[in-house]
């Protein structure tokens, strides 16, 4: 079993209707990442969060440490959202920091 | 400006040569990753350094050698290419704050070993 799993794994939906994706990790960690993976395939981060809530535009992150959980949230989702995002925990092993990611959950919005 | 840069985006070789693909960033970064992304899409840790010397070196093949000539470069060499080392590589870059440090990645360099 990865330590850090993601669901659902693809989502379908329709322009406008609000997306969550979730993410749960079994590790300590000090942070969690998700990024955004564009069709074309480059990676951009879209939020670190170590406790509590973020939000940038349409995107917000939360992240419950006591239940190993965190969830990306889109409102008034676009196609221009269509992509995998990432789960990604920043956790201490062998004495480094090193990033656990999940699976990735493709995301399509049709129009 | 590009913060994050690799070259080549994608590199076509026949198996048992050897290759490099090369990661810059102007960020001033202190740490700098290799990871590599499967078919599957999933993503893995190779390699990092900071400050120019190895702190991450996964399980990997012998004939993955990552150099570091200075921090802004993480340059990756592979020797006698197999079937199973076609992937995207993806380089990233972080400035090493506390447990806090966001990372930069670029743009991936896609390997088909044919």
């Amino acid at each position: 079993k990865n330590e850090v799993e993601q669901s659902p794994q693809n989502l379908t939906a329709q322009e406008g209707e609000f997306i969550t994706i979730n993410c749960s990790y079994s590790v300590g960690i000090s942070a969690l990442h998700w990024l955004q993976q564009h069709p074309g395939g480059g990676i951009v981060s879209l939020f670190m969060l170590s406790s509590g809530k973020k939000k940038h535009g349409r995107l917000i992150a939360t992240i419950n440490i006591q239940e190993k959980h965190s969830s990306l949230h889109i409102t008034a989702s676009h196609p221009r959202d269509s992509a995998v995002y990432i789960c990604a925990v920043r956790s201490r092993i062998q004495g480094a920091q090193k990033l656990v990611f999940g699976q990735g959950t493709r995301l399509t919005i049709n129009p | 400006d590009t913060a994050v840069s690799q070259t080549p985006k994608y590199l076509v070789t026949q198996m048992g040569n050897d290759k490099s693909i090369k990661c810059e960033q102007n960020l001033g970064h202190d740490t700098m990753y290799w990871y590599k992304q499967d078919s599957k899409k999933f993503l893995k840790i190779m390699f990092s350094y900071n400050n120019k010397e190895l702190i991450i070196n996964e399980t990997v093949p012998n004939r993955f050698s990552p150099k570091s000539p200075d921090k802004a470069h993480l340059n990756l060499h592979i020797n006698s290419l197999e079937l199973g080392d076609s992937a995207v590589y993806f380089c990233a870059s972080s400035q090493l704050v506390d447990s806090y440090n966001e990372q930069f990645f670029g743009p991936g360099t896609r390997l088909t070993v044919l």
